[in-house]
């Protein structure tokens, strides 16, 4: 069965200080890659996706993700946090031979603090 | 322009009641759906549509029927409510993802209608 794990229910961190945010996925085939945002009482945002090639992958906000296939892990990071960054991240993968199902992860609270 | 919009944002209602939420994006994306996203945060999809094509039916209680007049729209009706329904549901679209064109399918979300059934 196709799963996205995101192992951490809450990540806090300080302003200024580099975080991460963990995804790993058991999926068959080489699925696409996202990251999407949701802020309180809003839909979720697209962040970013890895399709192929460079597994350093840049998007919005400044946040980047490292795609590491032989982990089947897709973390997202960013160099230094800012307190707006404070969310909720989901992490979610979709077939891509033409498939339509998009499947999500339980989601990281992410906690930036001033 | 709002790309993808449902409506209402906030419904409250009685148990046994029967209510509707829209959808309608203007994005000039083939693919809609349905989510649900239960008070612990976590998504579930219901149901998809791809033009006009019901593609995707979760398990999901015949209550709810979703109906797409045209590709750009997508409701949710839900008969007989029951308290279990109360979360946000969220309405959204996308490409198909394929390899031509490198579409990647990455979905548009609109802002989430809150049900809560009393």
């Amino acid at each position: 069965a196709q799963s996205v794990a995101q192992p951490e229910d809450q990540v806090n961190v300080a302003e200024g200080n580099p975080l991460t945010v963990k995804c790993t996925y058991s999926v068959s085939g080489n699925p696409y890659l996202f990251w999407y945002v949701q802020y309180p009482n809003r839909g979720l945002q697209f962040l970013l996706k890895y399709i192929t090639g460079d597994n350093l992958v840049k998007g919005s906000y400044g946040f980047e993700a490292e795609f590491n296939k032989s982990q089947t892990s897709f973390h997202l990071k960013k160099p230094s946090a800012l307190v707006s960054d404070s969310a909720l991240y989901f992490c979610a993968v979709r077939d891509r031979t033409g498939g339509f199902k998009t499947i999500f992860g339980a989601g990281t609270r992410l906690f930036v603090k001033a | 322009d709002t790309a993808v919009s449902q409506t209402p944002k906030y419904l409250v209602t009685q148990m046994g009641n029967d209510k509707s939420i829209k959808c309608e994006q203007n994005l000039g994306h083939d693919t809609m759906y349905w989510y649900k996203q239960d008070s612990k945060k976590f998504l579930k999809i219901m149901f998809s549509y791809n033009n006009k094509e019901l593609i995707i039916n979760e398990t999901v209680p015949n209550r709810f029927s979703p109906k797409s007049p045209d590709k750009a729209h997508l409701n949710l009706h839900i008969n007989s409510l029951e308290l279990g329904d109360s979360a946000v549901y969220f309405c959204a679209s996308s490409q198909k993802a394929g390899l031509a064109g490198g579409r990647t399918g990455e979905l548009f979300f609109g802002e989430g209608s809150r049900l809560t059934v009393l």
